[in-house]
């Protein structure tokens, strides 16, 4: 059974390029959230997808979007890179089912380094 | 609003030590309580969650944490500390579950 997967590995981009990451969620499960680590830092909230759609979005700037797919793989996309924007990207996939806990599990990331 | 305090950002244990990492949370309900260790250059690998039902949790790698209401905390401990433990841990507070709130983490080196 595979877990999350994210690609790529490591990604270099230059100040006002614009990034693709992509993350393919744990079998069987239909939610993904995105975060982002910066260096010496807890992981902090971007967003969250499920039925294809946003549901819910942390305190970060429309630069950064997303999508999800019918398969339930998904897409964080970063406009107009900034330096701050250096960090490790994690993606997490979760089941929604109504009220109750979703665990979520995390895939390896992906480091994004802007210059 | 719901946030997670870590006190200690470094935290040094000699071998066979007892481990102990702290968690302070504030949350306007009833929340749900993780801890996650991270390797360098991984990703978050879940040792154990408190849910609701029993205070005493149980995780993997012979780590527990106890769910203190009175206290608003969730520190993690390990009787015996062993190499492998050195790592990141960050706790981890949600209400619904879905969004995440993590704390800054914890550094432990444990020291042969």
């Amino acid at each position: 059974d595979a877990g999350v997967t994210q690609s790529p590995t490591h990604l270099i981009k230059t100040r006002g390029q614009q990034v693709t990451l992509r993350c393919s969620p744990k079998s069987g499960h239909d939610t993904v959230s995105w975060y982002q680590q910066a260096l010496g830092q807890g992981p902090q909230f971007i967003f969250q997808y499920y039925e294809e759609e946003e549901r819910q979005r942390g305190n970060f700037p429309d630069r950064f979007s997303g999508h999800q797919f019918p398969n339930y793989s998904s897409e964080l996309n970063v406009n107009a890179l900034l330096l701050g924007d250096s960090a490790l990207y994690l993606c997490a996939s979760s089941l929604m089912m109504g009220a109750g806990f979703y665990e979520q599990y995390f895939g390896p990331g992906t480091r994004l380094t802007v210059t | 609003a719901q946030s997670v305090t870590q006190l200690g950002s470094h935290v040094s244990v000699s071998e066979g030590a007892l481990v102990l990492l702290r968690c302070n949370y504030s949350s306007s309900v009833p929340p749900y309580l993780f801890w996650y260790v991270q390797y360098p250059n991984q990703g978050l690998q879940l040792l154990l969650k408190y849910t609701s039902a029993a205070t005493l949790v149980k995780g993997i790698n012979g780590f527990e944490a106890e769910f203190k209401k009175s206290e608003t905390s969730f520190h993690l401990t390990k009787p015996s500390a062993h190499m492998s433990d050195a790592a990141e841990y960050f706790c981890a507070v949600s209400h619904t579950g879905n969004q995440f709130y993590f704390g800054t983490g914890t550094s432990l080196t444990v020291i042969p």
